[in-house]
């Protein structure tokens, strides 16, 4: 199947900084790709639909100015958790459509904000 | 919300077939019923879909009822790599994002 990379895979930052992450897709080219946030023991929650070339959609309740979504190219999308505090800390995941509407996923970023 | 009900969570022998049950009662014409699987601290990964017809590839089948109305996962031959939890997601082709449910958690046994 599709292979879709994330980095960094693990991340520790103090409260108040703001944390980058990458999201490719290694052998396809993405127009969409999706943001999800995931706490312990629950499901994945959406966050925002990353468009290439245009604004993100976000999902109720989800800050567009803490959580900036940048797709710049068919492969790549970023979101930064801008002033990170400790609540933010997640398991995030990244996904993109590839041929035949199937998504693929990426393994994950965990941050914990200290 | 999702739209779909799974049970919670299920043993399986391990060499023996896993069968995961999956209510989607709602379902529209033209949705697809989607199988995906996570692993501890892992993405999910994406296992099999379909929309009538029963499917099968080298990881599962997918076996739909004729209503349409609920499907299910199966897994030949579990082995303790299977462990993980199971979501099954139904979603219009032409709509992008998934709804994930609280999924159903699968023990396979020694």
């Amino acid at each position: 199947g599709a292979v879709v990379s994330q980095h960094p895979s693990r991340v520790i930052c103090k409260s108040g900084t703001s944390v980058k992450i990458e999201c490719r897709s290694l052998d396809f080219q993405a127009t969409t790709m999706f943001w999800y946030r995931q706490f312990p023991k629950q499901s994945l929650m959406l966050m925002a639909t990353s468009n290439e070339g245009s604004k993100a959609t976000y999902e109720q309740g989800v800050e567009k100015d803490k959580f900036l979504i940048n797709h710049a190219s068919l492969t790549l999308s970023t979101l930064t958790v801008t002033s990170a505090h400790p609540e933010d800390s997640s398991f995030y995941i990244c996904s993109a459509i590839a041929a035949a509407d199937t998504q693929y996923f990426g393994p994950g970023t965990r941050l914990t904000v200290l | 919300d999702a739209k779909t009900t799974q049970p919670t969570s299920m043993d399986c022998a391990e060499g023996r077939a896993a069968n995961l049950p999956c209510n989607h009662s709602t379902i529209s014409g033209n949705e697809y019923v989607y199988w995906y699987r996570q692993i501890h601290s892992q993405g999910p990964q994406y296992i099999i879909h379909g929309l009538k017809n029963n499917e099968t590839n080298e990881m599962a089948s997918l076996i739909i009822t004729e209503d349409r109305k609920s499907s299910t996962l199966i897994l030949p031959h579990a082995t303790l790599r299977d462990t993980a939890v199971y979501y099954c997601i139904v979603r219009v082709s032409e709509e992008q994002n998934f709804v994930f449910g609280p999924g159903t958690r699968l023990s396979v046994l020694p």
